[in-house]
């Protein structure tokens, strides 16, 4: 099992550019979670899903979408990249909703 | 508003001690906690979790107890090793609804403590 996985590892992006980042997970969990970490602030929750085709919002939505076309992918998508994005993404899943996530190792994304 | 926190921000420690790093908590309806370890440029790696149904649960060299009547975590390591440094943080699970209606877990994490072990 690879777990959980993301790609790419690290991006560097100019302000109002735009780019997808991929999670995949091989667990068969039907939760997956896009958050990111910033110094002194923790994890936030951006999005999540429940199950393939579903997504719904967490803490911090803006400037983000999200797809799960298919059950073991989750995708994070900005759209006009703002250097208050830059941050390190990582993507977590679980079982349900009262069971232990697991991460990915992250992206982290600079947007000059 | 609810938050999981920790006492103390850094903890160093020699190799082969023992090393306890706390957690507050102040959702009272909170069931279920984790420690997570993270080191550098990696995500949080699982460690050990506890149910609110319990005050003691022990993995291999870790232990970690819940006090319920204060709101208190704490994840003990024994005979700590160089390989244990890293950042640490707790985390309250609770079964949350969104906007939508649908249940989700809602991950509050803590801080974060840095446990240093020299050699």
């Amino acid at each position: 099992n690879a777990g959980v996985t993301q790609t790419p590892k690290f991006r560097v992006l100019k302000t109002g550019q735009s780019m997808t980042l991929l999670c995949a997970q091989d667990m068969n969990h039907e939760y997956m979670y896009w958050y990111r970490q910033d110094p002194g602030m923790g994890l936030r929750l951006i999005h999540y899903s429940v199950g393939e085709g579903t997504t719904a919002k967490g803490e911090v939505p803006d400037g983000y979408n999200v797809s799960r076309l298919k059950k073991q992918n989750f995708l994070l998508g900005l759209e006009s990249a703002a250097p208050s994005q830059t941050s390190v993404y990582f993507c977590a899943s679980n079982r349900g909703p009262e069971d232990t996530q697991y991460f990915g190792p992250g992206t982290r994304l600079t947007v000059l | 508003g609810e938050n999981v926190g920790l006492h103390l921000p850094t903890l160093s420690v020699q190799e082969g001690d023992n090393s306890i790093i706390n957690c507050a908590y102040s959702n009272s309806a909170s069931d279920y906690f984790i420690w997570y370890k993270q080191e550098s440029g990696k995500g949080p790696q699982f460690i050990i979790d506890i149910r609110s149904n319990m005050d003691k649960r022990q993995g291999q060299r870790v232990t970690v107890l819940l006090n319920k009547t204060v709101k208190h975590l704490s994840l003990q390591i024994a005979a700590t090793q160089p390989g244990d440094s890293a950042v640490y943080f707790c985390a309250e699970n609770s079964l949350s609804l969104s906007a939508g209606g649908t249940s989700y877990g809602k991950l509050t994490f803590g801080q974060g403590t840095i446990l240093t072990v020299h050699p």
